[in-house]
């Protein structure tokens, strides 16, 4: 079975960082490239960022270009998303998901951490 | 960036009716489209991809359609597990954008 486990997400002030990790069990990891995707408290779907199954090739929202930073340990069955800088707009809770295949898109997300930025 | 306007934003429907959600692309997707239903305090479930291919487990009452920038999605006989907030996504190129969400209330 499929299962894709988010953790790291807490309460932390502006300007601060966190790092966000999701486990993924059930499949062959490395094959597949993955997500992040964030949803602020009553408001829609916001993608964030993607990386490749070998991690070569990385993607990001300008939203948060240039201060968050995916990434991924094969080895460890693991997706990781580096949040620095934090703003009080990246309160969300934050999704990992599977990307089946380039012309599929997702198909399993993870149940979600939520990151609240707050003073 | 590509822009995803879903139309109703909201709706009201009783359990065996028929509705239909809209998703209009501001530019020409290549049919690179996917529907997801998310119901409250829960993770989004992918429905459809492609336009119209259904993910493994999803009923058939669930169908998408169109091509294009202009897309449908149709729940032949709603039913009470249906209830919930659906959000289309273009996955055509990057930012992948998803539509601002149609919410389906009980009548």
């Amino acid at each position: 079975e499929v299962q894709l486990v988010e953790s790291g997400g807490d309460m932390v002030q502006p300007g601060r960082s966190l790092r966000l990790s999701c486990a993924a069990l059930g499949f062959r990891f490395s094959s597949f490239e993955m997500i992040w995707v964030r949803q602020a408290p009553g408001k829609g779907l916001e993608w964030v960022s993607y990386i490749s199954d070998t991690g070569a090739t990385v993607h990001y929202a300008d939203s948060v270009k240039d201060r968050f930073t995916i990434s991924r340990d094969n080895a460890r069955n693991s997706l990781f998303l580096y949040m620095n800088n934090l703003r009080a707009g990246d309160t969300a809770v934050y999704y990992c998901a599977r990307v089946r295949a380039p012309w599929v898109g997702p198909d399993y997300w993870g149940q979600g951490t939520l990151v609240t930025v707050s003073s | 960036d590509i822009q995803m306007t879903q139309s109703p934003p909201s709706l009201s429907a009783s359990v065996g009716d028929r509705v239909t959600i809209t998703c209009r692309a501001s530019q020409d997707i290549n049919n690179y489209l996917a529907w997801f239903q998310q119901k409250p305090g829960k993770a989004p479930k992918s429905l459809i991809y492609a336009v119209s291919s259904l993910h493994i487990g999803v009923p058939s009452r669930f169908s998408g359609s169109g091509s294009g920038t202009d897309f449908t999605l149709t729940i032949r006989s709603l039913q009470p597990e249906d209830f919930a907030t659906y959000y289309c996504q273009h996955y055509n190129n990057y930012p992948p954008t998803f539509g601002q969400g149609t919410k389906v209330e009980i009548k």
